[in-house]
């Protein structure tokens, strides 16, 4: 089945460094990832749309200057968050979905801890 | 605009006993999509069952079927004979009818299934 990887799985950092996260679809071309950030306890949030070749399409409230995405194959999407700082503490998650199918489906997280 | 509503925020249910997860949903659009996803606590997010909006069966997946109601815009998910791992955050999810298009997730329902 479809797999979606995202790398690394826990991130801890000091204040006003930049953490770069990797989503990869392995045995599938996708044109389309999404990236979500999730609050404890709480749902998904889109954060944006990762397009390959072209710039991301930013929901609003979310600065895009703050979390570069970059979509620079078929097969991968990254997500930077720039000068992070402690409220950037959350859980980010990103989904890819194939041509034939329509769930979308799901990298196994990343949990970013800012101190 | 679109909107997903997920009523329970938590449930407990004996083991082996059947339960159903509620979802309504609100849309204009007379094609969309909607999905069940499992969020165990270490996080990733694990697709269970999808339904379209012109399907005229409801959907199965094993243990899980989609009681989808069109007209009162409800897609509930009943898991059958319900077990200690199914313990988990569980999200219904929406999609609109472009299969590129973003999904919007419901603020979800916490299922403690009990020995």
């Amino acid at each position: 089945g479809a797999v979606v990887s995202q790398h690394p799985s826990w991130v801890i950092c000091k204040s006003g460094t930049s953490v770069k996260i990797e989503c990869r679809s392995l045995d599938f071309q996708a044109t389309t990832m999404f990236w979500y950030r999730q609050f404890p306890k709480q749902s998904l949030m889109l954060m944006a749309t990762s397009n390959e070749g072209s710039k991301a399409t930013y929901e609003q409230g979310v600065e895009k200057d703050k979390f570069l995405i970059n979509h620079a194959s078929l097969t991968l999407s990254t997500l930077t968050v720039t000068s992070a700082h402690p409220e950037d503490s959350s859980f980010y998650i990103c989904s890819a979905r194939t041509e034939n199918t329509p769930p979308q489906h799901f990298g196994d997280g990343t949990r970013l801890s800012i101190l | 605009a679109q909107k997903i509503t997920q009523t329970q925020p938590g449930m407990f249910v004996q083991e082996k006993e059947a339960v159903t997860l509620d979802c309504t949903y609100d849309t204009s659009d007379p094609s969309y999509g909607l999905f069940w996803y499992k969020q165990p606590s270490s996080g990733e997010m694990i697709f269970l069952i999808y339904q379209g909006s012109y399907d005229q069966q409801n959907a199965t997946e094993g243990r899980y079927s989609l009681n989808f109601q069109k007209a009162r815009k409800s897609a509930n998910l009943v898991i059958s004979a319900s077990q200690l791992g199914d313990s988990a955050m569980y999200f219904c999810a929406m999609r609109k009818g472009n299969r590129d298009d973003k999904i919007i997730f419901g603020k979800g329902t916490r299922l403690h299934i009990l020995p």
